[in-house]
């Protein structure tokens, strides 16, 4: 089936540091790729999205490339602030062939918190 | 766009009591989703509607919730009898059908069941 592994939080960063919140998934076919974030006491948004291999998606300074190599979808950061502490959400996007349904299957989220 | 609209923002109701969620999703959208929220289990897909129809329900926990999509521009989610175990945040989220993975979050609607 299709799953998406992520690593576990909370990542505690200071401002200015680099970020990594490492994704995995297993899927069959070919999925989309996308981060989703959700800040405090709102709904979740997408972030940026890749839709086939060695793609990269980027948005307000977050970054991920589509490694289908490694099946990883990792999301960078090079300076974080303190408003981007939220909870990062990777999730996968497939059709099934047989059904023509569409899934987006999501991670169990990893909590960013920025310190000044 | 006033986005996706979620009512009541928060709800607090005894056990055994009927309890309905209410979304109104962003115009010119056909694909409407529930979403349940909880510390243990994270984020669950309960059941998306397609043009109205109901299309995957397989994430509706028993026969206590039902939803309904009347019109394209409302859906509601019911739960009834509420139990204690399903407290939690619902989010209701739309998307274009060709745009299915970019989805729209509601802001949620929090519940609480004594």
């Amino acid at each position: 089936g299709n799953s998406v592994t992520q690593m576990e939080g909370p990542v505690t960063l200071s401002e200015e540091a680099f970020l990594t919140i490492n994704c995995t998934y297993t899927a069959t076919g070919y999925p989309s790729l996308f981060w989703y974030v959700q800040y405090p006491g709102e709904g979740l948004q997408l972030l940026l999205k890749a839709t086939k291999a060695d793609d990269k998606g980027s948005n307000k300074g977050f970054e991920a490339t589509y490694r289908k190599e490694t099946t990883s979808f990792h999301l960078e950061k090079g300076s974080v602030q303190v408003s981007d502490s939220a909870v990062y959400f990777c999730a996968l996007g497939v059709i099934n062939m047989d059904t023509g349904r569409r899934a987006l299957t999501f991670g169990s989220g990893t909590r960013l918190q920025v310190q000044p | 766009d006033a986005g996706v609209i979620q009512s009541p923002r928060h709800e607090v109701t005894e056990m055994g009591q009927e309890v309905t969620l209410r979304c109104k999703p962003i115009s010119g959208h056909n694909s409407l989703f529930w979403y349940r929220q909880t510390m243990m289990r994270g984020l669950e897909l309960l059941i998306y509607f397609n043009n109205n129809v109901p299309i995957d329900d397989s994430g509706m926990p028993e026969d206590r919730f039902s939803a309904k999509m009347p019109n394209a521009s409302f859906s509601t989610l019911k739960i009834q009898p509420s139990e204690p175990r399903d407290s939690a945040v619902y989010f209701c989220a739309s998307s274009t059908h060709r745009g299915f993975e970019t989805q729209y979050f509601g802001p949620g609607t929090r519940l609480l069941v004594l």
